[in-house]
């Protein structure tokens, strides 16, 4: 099974300029995550989703919005990019017994 | 409320040496507890579980940890490093078995240098 692909891989943004970064799963999980990893800071969560139609705040939401229309997708937007949003990001789904989170491949986003 | 730390941010050992990575937690309801691997430029995978039952978990690749609530601590080890275990190691906690699971906690990783 593929799991979670997210695209594109990586992508250079001129600051002000908006972009979608793509996320979607074939494990039918239903919560669903966008976390930002940035040097010595680890992962840190942007928006979440428990469950098709519901989204929420992570620790780190400013200047980032999400949609989950259906189970399988979980776009994350930046409507006016600015260089402090240059990140390597990645989406993840919840699902097994124990709650453990999957992680897709990652997003290297460059806004100069 | 949960939070990880671990202590320092690269480790270095030689091929054939004990891997030993440090991650204690912190935690209002007894914890679930992971350690995932991250290979470069790919994501993050998981290589071991705590979930309440046995307190030493055995993971993938040779990996192990140990579960000690006096110490609150959840440290990963490996008896013999090779040089595939070169990676950066994040250990994460979440809400366990009475509730608080829906989000995970990352502590700020490690990097594991192996040396030939």
């Amino acid at each position: 099974t593929a799991g979670i692909t997210q695209a594109p891989t990586s992508q250079i943004l001129a600051a002000g300029r908006s972009m979608t970064l793509r996320c979607t799963q074939d494990m039918r999980h239903n919560a669903m995550y966008w976390y930002r990893q940035d040097l010595g800071l680890g992962l840190r969560l942007i928006h979440y989703s428990n469950t098709a139609g519901t989204t929420g705040k992570g620790e780190v939401p400013d200047g980032y919005s999400v949609s989950r229309a259906n189970t399988d997708d979980f776009p994350l937007t930046l409507a006016s990019a600015v260089p402090s949003q240059t990140s390597v990001y990645f989406c993840a789904s919840r699902g097994g017994y124990y709650n453990e989170q999957f992680f897709g491949p990652g997003t290297r986003l460059t806004v100069l | 409320a949960q939070s990880v730390t671990q202590l320092g941010s690269h480790v270095s050992v030689s091929e054939g040496a004990l891997v030993l990575l440090r991650c204690n937690y912190s935690s209002s309801v007894p914890p679930y507890l992971f350690w995932y691997v991250q290979y470069p430029n790919q994501g993050l995978q998981l290589l071991l579980k705590y979930t309440s039952a046995a307190t030493l978990v055995k993971g993938i690749n040779g990996f192990e940890a140990e579960f000690k609530k006096s110490e609150t601590s959840f440290h990963l080890t490996k008896p013999s490093a090779h040089m595939s275990d070169a990676a950066e190691y994040f250990c994460a906690v979440s809400g366990g078995p009475q509730g608080g699971s829906e989000k995970l906690v990352f502590g700020k990783g490690m990097k594991l240098t192996v040396n030939p």
